[in-house]
């Protein structure tokens, strides 16, 4: 079946234009996660959706920073007035959770480059 | 806070055996999650831990002890395609949520 997408897969902006991220979960998974990675780091959790529960926006790293998650399906990350140092891969990430282990599928992620 | 700790770096040959430790803090604790990346890829999942013990995986096994706060990943018979980013990952409890957190990586080389 279907894996997680995200798209676009690269985007180049400009500093203070905003851009938004979208990523369309597997089917049927109650749990989507979105984190950031910069180049040669690990993972930064960024927020975390889960059914119709308030969302866990503890990551975000500030309040250019938004998500939601319309009809509990797909996602979309928004950064407003981005700089420079928002340049990273955007990953997201969908679970389905009381499966156990939990595991979390991510996607190819969104390379994002602030000019 | 959550924390996790691991080596940058590995290097092994072809057809060795590899291990990966993994030493966290947490508040809470739900299981020790291991992922691969290969450049430019995304992550994957390989092992998951909840229980004290070693799981095994194919080529793969994954060790857990809870007491004192450890795990591993250990690789046989390495392989060239074996070359990636090894995250291990901690369910734990941050504010509200049952949050994930990861380690900044190991970057395994096999060498031929």
């Amino acid at each position: 079946g279907a894996g997680v997408s995200q798209s676009p897969s690269n985007k180049v902006t400009e500093k203070g234009k905003d851009v938004e991220l979208r990523c369309d979960p597997i089917s049927g998974h109650t749990a989507l996660y979105w984190y950031r990675q910069s180049l040669g780091q690990g993972l930064e959790f960024l927020i975390y959706f889960q059914g119709n529960s308030a969302p866990d926006k503890s990551g975000l790293p500030s309040d250019r920073f938004s998500a939601e998650r319309t009809g509990g399906s797909v996602s979309t990350l928004t950064i407003q007035r981005t700089q420079q140092e928002d340049s990273a891969v955007y990953l997201c990430a969908s679970s389905l959770l009381g499966a156990g282990k939990e595991t979390q599928y991510f996607g190819p992620g969104t390379r994002l480059l602030v000019l | 806070g959550q924390s996790l700790e691991q080596p940058s770096e590995v290097t092994a040959v072809e057809g060795a055996i590899v291990q990966i430790n993994c030493t966290y803090q947490t508040s809470g604790f739900y299981g020790l999650s291991w992922y691969q990346q290969h450049d430019g890829g995304a992550p994957t999942f390989l092992s998951y831990n909840a229980l004290d013990g070693l799981e095994e995986t194919g080529r793969f096994s994954s060790f857990l002890s809870r007491s004192d706060s450890y795990g591993y990943l250990l690789l046989q018979e390495l392989q060239m395609k074996d070359s990636a980013s090894y995250f291990c990952a901690v369910r734990g409890v941050s504010g509200s949520a049952r949050q994930l957190t990861f380690g900044s990586g190991t970057q395994l080389t096999v060498l031929p």
